[in-house]
């Protein structure tokens, strides 16, 4: 079968560093995405992982191992805005379909 | 640059009516095109996706149909509607390796 998980909710302090982890079970491997939804808008793209490794965009940077099945989202220097919730997705086989994770919910406290 | 737009933004319909909900892409061809229901409090569920005109694939079996007349645009309908189809419609279009959400459309049952 098919299926993502990550934590449902998760606190941290303005300043600070965070790190979302998820894991992963699919019968395909194309690429590994996270996104980013504030509360009532749609999800905006972060970053896409398809080798193993850290690729780093400003605070943000997102790590994959392809063999253990897992990924994390690094937020660096966090700031009140980065309150969101935070969803991995897979793309799972040849037709390019995300099968998404529930999302983790990250409140920034100050 | 891409962008992709959805309409209406809001919109409360009584249980039993239809639904039409329309996405457009600019600034891209022949994209796939995906959309997603998120219920209130929960993950992204896909619903349908489209690789071309007129291909149509469903995910999930329930009163909601998709159309793809043209190229960039990608609609989604419903004849009668249930009090369970409320939730968040976005609708997608995803190039080789990222994946874009439109603003979305969030539909009341009442």
């Amino acid at each position: 079968g098919q299926n993502i998980d990550q934590p449902t909710e998760m606190t941290a302090t303005e300043g600070a560093i965070v790190q979302i982890n998820c894991t992963y079970q699919t019968s395909g491997f194309n690429g590994l995405f996270w996104y980013q939804q504030h509360a009532g808008e749609a999800p905006t793209f972060l970053s896409y992982n398809v080798l193993d490794g850290l690729e780093e965009k400003g605070r943000f940077s997102s790590f994959l191992s392809r063999s253990k099945g897992y990924s994390y989202l690094l937020l660096k220097e966090l700031q009140m805005k980065d309150s969101a919730s935070y969803l991995c997705a897979v793309d799972g086989g040849a037709t390019n379909k995300l099968i998404f994770g529930t999302g983790t919910l990250l409140a920034v406290q100050p | 640059s891409q962008t992709i737009h959805q309409w209406p933004a809001t919109l409360v319909q009584p249980v039993g009516s239809p639904l039409s909900l329309e996405c457009t892409v600019e600034g891209t061809s022949n994209p796939n095109l995906y959309w997603y229901r998120q219920a209130a409090g929960r993950g992204l569920q896909l619903l349908f996706y489209s690789v071309g005109i007129g291909q149509i694939s469903s995910e999930v079996p329930q009163n909601l149909s998709a159309s793809r007349p043209q190229d960039r645009q990608f609609i989604l309908s419903s004849k009668k509607l249930l009090l369970s189809d409320s939730g968040f419609y976005l609708c997608a279009w995803r190039e080789t390796y990222e994946q874009y959400f439109g603003p979305g459309t969030r539909l009341t049952v009442t």
